[in-house]
């Protein structure tokens, strides 16, 4: 079975401060997914990486993926509050999507 | 363009009754997937429906059962419910029967068993 694991698992940070969330993966995938969840909710899809070296950027995240390592990186930039959330990345293989542990992100003023 | 939609938001049951939870796909999905988020914790694989047919199926015993319509929504059926069965039951859906198609999540069903 594939592993999906991510660290930190718990992740407190003052704001303006930068930070990275890293996602291993077991298996061969060329494509992952990060989404975001806040408390209570569902998920949200922040990211989709189609390809090796692949890297998009959103506001003060940034999201990168190398498939040769099977690591993706979050990388988040003078984080602000509104950043404070549990996210996920994603590896669909084989027949179902396998989700990572989270990193709960929490964003301190 | 509605995204998937759950129903009920949230219900509450008793142990030994049975829970059935709804999900619409958007338009033009085929597929369909459930998951198990207890409290606290990830989430867990539970059943991937598409045209019709149950495509793959996580480790969950087989209480937990569901079922694709022509239209392709789908129903989860969770019999002789047990305490731990107490989570926020999320519906996906993506365009194609192709796993690697992108997961769009609706707001979720929260079950609470007493």
């Amino acid at each position: 079975e594939l592993k999906v694991e991510q660290n930190p698992l718990f992740l407190s940070m003052q704001e303006g401060k930068n930070y990275t969330i890293y996602c291993n993966y077991s298996t061969t995938s060329d494509r992952l997914y990060w989404y975001r969840q806040d408390p209570g909710k569902s998920l949200e899809s922040l990211f989709v990486l189609l390809s090796n070296g692949a890297v998009k950027q959103e506001g003060r995240l940034m999201a990168s993926l190398d498939t040769k390592a099977r690591l993706s990186t979050l990388h988040i930039t003078a984080a602000v509050h509104d950043l404070s959330a549990t996210y996920f990345c994603a590896v669909p293989t084989g027949n179902q999507f396998y989700f990572g542990t989270g990193t709960s992100l929490t964003v301190i003023p | 363009e509605a995204g998937v939609t759950q129903s009920p938001t949230h219900l509450i049951k008793t142990r030994g009754q049975q829970a059935t939870l709804r999900c619409s796909p958007i338009s033009g999905h085929t597929s369909v997937y459930w998951y198990q988020q207890a409290l606290g914790l990830g989430l867990q694989f539970l059943l991937w429906y598409d045209e019709g047919e149950e495509r793959n199926r996580g480790n969950f015993p087989p209480r937990f059962s569901g079922r694709q319509f022509p239209n392709y929504s789908s129903e989860l059926n969770v019999n002789a419910l047990e305490l731990e069965d107490s989570a926020l039951y999320l519906c996906a859906s993506s365009k194609t029967g192709n796993p690697a198609g992108e997961l769009f999540f609706g707001e979720g069903s929260r079950l609470t068993v007493l």
